[in-house]
């Protein structure tokens, strides 16, 4: 099993409609869970940041944490065409100098607008 | 303005070269990333530094050498040792979190590279 498991889409939505985006994840000391928003050829930026368990809000994005379940979401209200991206999770165990600090990150889930 | 720098954008190398990407940073991070993305693959993790003048293998680091000899810079050298080296490549580089202990990444615009 992969520590990390995203499903890589695409996922083709109208313009206005709510996305949910998800991950799972097997290793039980990830604590620090982190959403990147990825365009075409472009580098990934950090969206959304969440520790431990909980939701977190941030204008038509809420990223919600679930360790017992070991599953992620991240939500996008009102989606618009400008949000068709790549959108990457990413988790670490935290540690900030080891290696357990490095984060692990899901493949990534296509997610296209239509207007 | 603050940010991360990869040079060049588009890079084509012929069979048997090495080649190197360029990173640089002026956030006054730390710790510095190599990535690899293929399609379908997701990011996997080349080398990365914490500290300058050290440096640690990531997950597929055969066929790729780095430095750290400046705080601001994390080089990328593709060797001919590197089997399939078609791909984009990412840098990035992390901060603390506040009140936390683990590493918040941003990245930079990438590098494409191709092997002819």
């Amino acid at each position: 099993q992969k520590e990390v498991e995203q499903d890589p889409g695409p996922l083709s939505v109208p313009e206005g409609a709510i996305v949910s985006l998800n991950c799972t994840y097997s290793n039980s000391a990830f604590q620090y869970f982190m959403w990147y928003r990825q365009y075409s050829r472009k580098g990934p930026e950090l969206l959304m940041y969440t520790y431990s368990s909980g939701n977190k809000e941030d204008g038509r994005f809420t990223a919600q944490v679930d360790k017992s379940s070991k599953y992620i979401s991240l939500f996008i209200r009102d989606s618009q065409p400008s949000d068709s991206a790549t959108y990457l999770c990413a988790m670490s165990a935290g540690t900030y100098g080891g290696s357990q600090g490095n984060l692990i990150f899901g493949k990534g889930t296509k997610l296209s607008v239509k207007p | 303005d603050g940010g991360i720098t990869q040079s060049p954008k588009y890079l084509f190398r012929k069979e048997g070269q090495n080649v190197t990407l360029s990173c640089e940073q002026n956030l006054n991070h730390d710790a510095m990333y190599w990535y690899r993305q293929d399609p379908g693959q997701g990011l996997r993790l080349i080398y990365y530094s914490q500290i300058v003048n050290d440096f640690q293998k990531g997950d597929i680091a055969e066929g790729y050498s780095v430095s750290r000899e400046k705080k601001e810079s994390f080089p990328l050298t593709v060797t001919s040792a590197q089997k399939n080296p078609t791909a984009f490549y990412l840098c990035a580089s992390s901060i603390r979190l506040a009140g936390g202990l683990t590493d918040t990444q941003y990245f930079g615009p990438g590098t494409r590279l191709t092997v002819l």
